[in-house]
């Protein structure tokens, strides 16, 4: 089966201004999560949605972020505006249902300058 | 609160040498407990977790841990250690009970000498 699919992979902004990542999670997969990981530390979460409704937005700095994920398939996530402590890779996950095990895709590394 | 400790930033061991990494977590009610690895550049890729029932269990690539409840320990092993084991591993405890949200420790990268 196919995996979870994230664009860009990379990404580099001047702070203050505004990016948007894609995730395609696998096919079937309700729950989908973003994670932000940090350089040398474990993924935090953002937030998680079960199909398009969201279930856990408590660690997004709201201020700034936003996701949405309308037809309850593909999500994106946006920043705006970005600041340095953004920097960070950027995880989107899937999995067939809560507590069940996550399948993360590859990432989109972002650098703020 | 939920919490994982990996104790073990940075281990670097032997090619052929066995392995143990450590996580020890902190969780109310019984925990699902997951181990991923990372390569540069890459995801995570799940290589074992632990829901209920017996305590050892199997992954893949050749990877176990062990769920010690008295301990608060999920550790783990591998018999022999290959080069292409060389990456950063995750420990992170979940609990199925509410959203399914994982808190992860903050890694630790091995080494492979050969």
């Amino acid at each position: 089966e196919a995996g979870v699919a994230q664009s860009p992979r990379y990404k580099i902004i001047e702070k203050r201004q505004s990016v948007a990542f894609w995730c395609n999670p696998i096919s079937g997969h309700a729950t989908l999560y973003w994670y932000q990981q940090i350089l040398g530390q474990g993924p935090k979460l953002l937030i998680q949605f079960q199909n398009n409704g969201v279930v856990d937005d408590s660690q997004l700095p709201k201020d700034r972020f936003s996701a949405e994920r309308l037809k309850g398939v593909d999500s994106t996530l946006k920043i705006q505006p970005a600041k340095l402590e953004d920097s960070a890779v950027y995880l989107c996950a899937s999995s067939l249902a809560t507590g069940q095990p996550q399948h993360f895709g590859d990432g989109t590394r972002l650098s703020i300058l | 609160a939920q919490s994982v400790t990996q104790p073990d930033i940075h281990i670097t061991v032997s090619e052929g040498a066995s392995l143990e990494l450590r996580c020890n977590y902190s969780y109310g009610a019984t925990p699902y407990l997951f181990w991923y690895v990372q390569s540069p550049g890459q995801g995570l890729q799940l290589l074992l977790k632990y829901f209920s029932g017996d305590t050892l269990v199997q992954g893949i690539k050749g990877f176990e841990a062990e769920f010690k409840r008295s301990q608060s320990s999920f550790n783990l092993r591998k018999p022999s250690v290959h080069w292409s084991d060389a990456a950063e591993y995750f420990c992170a405890v979940g609990n199925s009970g509410n959203t399914g949200k994982l808190i992860f420790g903050q890694g630790t990268t091995l080494q492979v000498k050969p």
